[in-house]
């Protein structure tokens, strides 16, 4: 399969704890997206990391990504009940398609 | 801008029939790509459609088509349905093809097939 695996595939924390993500992909990319779903609705583009770039922010989210292990991360710092919802890393080949990973399923308490 | 449109939301079919999602782009997005999602192959990439030509096709039988019209709007089409067919369809628009900028989804449209 051409899919990204995700790590942990599915992750419980406490409101105002760190979440952190894993994403594996398998052959270079041109870049590297974050995307989140809630409850089987349509996807919301989060950060685009590009394969010269090796760390990214926006706003509670960080980025990193280590192309020389073909893997990159995804941190949510102080999260919320409203952070609750799974996560995806999609993969962008030569320009080719984006190949979306397996998924993390992210369950934050109050 | 309004956001990217997917009618219709909710469809039920019997298998063998054929169905037709439509989906409308951000405006000035040129490229639409579909997407079926269910819980046991997660998201998987259908076909990309730019400039009114496919760019993209992932692996699915030919019983999977679709066509993009001079004002962006797509359409998918999936002929003799089965009941592994059942999914969300989602569908997102983007600047350019390819992955190269981030994409907008759609809100999806759940297809049953009983």
């Amino acid at each position: 399969s051409q899919q990204g695996e995700e790590d942990p595939q599915a992750l419980s924390i406490q409101e105002g704890e760190n979440a952190t993500m894993n994403c594996s992909y398998k052959t270079s990319i041109n870049n590297l997206q974050w995307y989140r779903q809630n409850s089987g609705r349509g996807l919301v583009h989060l950060i685009l990391i590009r394969s010269n770039e090796r760390e990214k922010h926006s706003g509670r989210l960080r980025v990193t990504l280590d192309t020389s292990k073909k893997s990159s991360s995804l941190l949510i710092t102080a999260s919320r009940a409203a952070d609750t919802a799974s996560y995806f890393c999609a993969s962008s080949y030569n320009t080719d398609k984006l190949i979306f990973g397996t998924g993390t399923r992210l369950q934050v308490f109050p | 801008k309004a956001g990217v449109t997917q009618t219709p939301r909710y469809l039920i079919k019997t298998r063998g029939q054929q169905v037709t999602l439509s989906c409308s782009p951000i405006s000035g997005h040129r490229s639409v790509s579909w997407y079926q999602q269910t819980p046991g192959q997660g998201l998987q990439f259908l076909f990309e459609y730019f400039s009114e030509t496919q760019r993209n096709k992932g692996n699915f039988p030919g019983r999977f088509s679709g066509r993009q019209f001079s004002n962006s709007r797509s359409e998918m089409n999936v002929s003799t349905l089965e009941l592994g067919d059942s999914a969300l369809y989602l569908c997102a628009s983007s600047l350019s093809s390819g992955g190269a900028h981030e994409q907008y989804f759609g809100p999806g449209t759940r297809l049953t097939v009983t």
